[in-house]
């Protein structure tokens, strides 16, 4: 079942933080983040795993509560390219590489 | 280039063509994805292969999608008479060995059924 995610729509200004929320109804073994611009590519953010470690971009940092079945993605400062759909993807194991991809957040940022 | 790309960049078919969908990987991943978004959607995984391995192809919508990768390098999504329920952007992504890694994702192939 696909992951939800909350709030579905972000508008910020510049300098604004926002918190992305990310909530399954099954087990997780890891959480992707991706953000895609209109007519993009998704770009990859992070990866959080079950047990705590996590790999990614400096700037980005995320959490992942495992008993919650639930991730959040903090973004700080924001910059006007912080701007898409942010999408959170989820593994149920570590013996399948098969993402589920979340309902998606747009993000707009503002001057 | 050192990114993924795909071919077409953009198809138009007629309700029951087939067509062909072409994603060239990273050189060197070991993992490849295929993936249908909607507009407005995320994508929804349909396949992966591990080299030439089809090692789940739970997400193909019905017996007309068809996808291989024969050598473990470039993968070919196949659409069988088309429908207009067929008009997505058909992502691909490739992945670097088999632990956590991220997946690294194509332009997309925009597909439109008329």
């Amino acid at each position: 079942q696909q992951p939800v995610q909350s709030p579905q729509a972000v508008i910020l200004r510049e300098g604004e933080d926002a918190v992305i929320n990310c909530s399954s109804s099954k087990a997780l073994y890891s959480v992707h983040w991706y953000r895609q611009k209109h007519g993009e590519a998704p770009v990859f953010l992070m990866i959080l795993l079950k047990g705590g470690e996590q790999k990614g971009h400096e700037k980005i940092s995320a959490s992942f509560n495992e008993k919650k079945q639930q991730s959040s993605l903090y973004l700080t400062a924001s910059q006007l390219s912080y701007s898409g759909t942010y999408f959170c993807g989820t593994l149920g194991s570590y013996n399948t590489d098969k993402l589920i991809f979340g309902t998606g957040t747009r993000l707009q940022v503002f001057p | 280039g050192a990114g993924v790309s795909q071919s077409p960049r953009y198809k138009v078919a007629k309700r029951g063509q087939d067509v062909a969908l072409r994603c060239d990987p990273i050189s060197g991943h070991v993992s490849l994805f295929w993936y249908q978004q909607a507009l407005g959607q995320g994508p929804e995984f349909l396949t992966y292969f591990q080299n030439e391995a089809q090692l789940d192809k739970s997400g193909l919508p019905s017996d007309r999608f068809f996808a291989e990768r024969p050598e473990g390098s470039v993968s070919t999504l196949k659409i069988q008479r088309t429908q207009q329920e067929d008009s997505a952007v058909y992502l691909c992504a490739s992945k670097a060995g088999t632990d956590y890694n991220e997946q690294f994702f194509g332009p997309g192939t925009r597909l439109t059924v008329l």
